[in-house]
């Protein structure tokens, strides 16, 4: 109940072309819903976060779809470019801790 | 505005050895956690603690962890004896723990145990 399930692992995406990566969950305790986005020997960094009362929030070429009846939420990253492969980590959060799902590595080949 | 500040940066000892791992929050931020990653089970939640009170260590592993919180401006992970399974890096991140405040993460220590 406590897992936040991601997938796909990895991702490879042309440069220009659009990345997406899902997540699932069955706490429904859970009230925000934070990516980060982590770069090599670096620790991961806040992207962008949404609450379940919101189905959609875009920032930039970043938006987080959000299906609370489904119990699903994703990233989409539009345009992407080489600057943006990293590995990218969806999270839950519950009573102030945060689960984080395993992670899917991005690659945007130019 | 430093971050979150973490040492060392990279750790190489024998099994059995005392490993302690510090950490530095960011200034003003009153909870902290100490997370594990693994390429096996991710990021894991070892311990967090608010207003420097421990107040969830069910992520610790067994006995041989320890995580204190003496100051608002310091923390420290220990791990006596070492495994070598205990190898992973180790992140630390600060909140100030109000509303949707992010967790900032510091860049970890790299820890190979031998």
């Amino acid at each position: 109940q406590q897992q936040v399930k991601q997938s796909p692992q990895s991702l490879i995406v042309q440069k220009g072309g659009i990345s997406i990566i899902n997540c699932a969950y069955e706490n429904t305790a859970f009230d925000y819903f934070p990516w980060y986005q982590q770069f090599p020997g670096k620790g991961p960094a806040l992207l962008i976060a949404i609450r379940p009362d919101v189905s959609e929030k875009k920032e930039g070429r970043f938006t987080i779809s959000f299906n609370k009846s489904a119990k699903q939420f994703s990233l989409h990253i539009m345009d992407s470019q080489p600057g943006d492969s990293a590995t990218y980590f969806c999270a839950a959060r519950n009573i102030g801790n945060l689960i984080f799902g395993k992670g899917t590595k991005l690659s945007v080949k130019p | 505005d430093a971050g979150v500040i973490q040492s060392p940066r990279h750790e190489v000892t024998e099994m059995g050895q005392e490993v302690t791992l510090r950490c530095k929050p960011i200034s003003g931020h009153n909870s902290l956690f100490w997370y594990r990653q693994t390429m096996m089970r991710g990021l894991e939640l070892l311990i967090y603690f608010n207003n420097n009170v421990p107040i969830d260590d069910s992520g610790m592993p067994e006995d041989r962890f320890s995580a204190k919180m003496p100051n608002a401006s310091f923390s420290t992970l220990k791990i006596q004896p070492s495994e070598p399974r205990d190898s992973a890096v180790y992140f630390c991140a600060s909140t100030r723990g109000q509303g949707d405040q992010p967790q900032h993460f510091g860049d970890g220590t790299r820890l190979s145990i031998l």
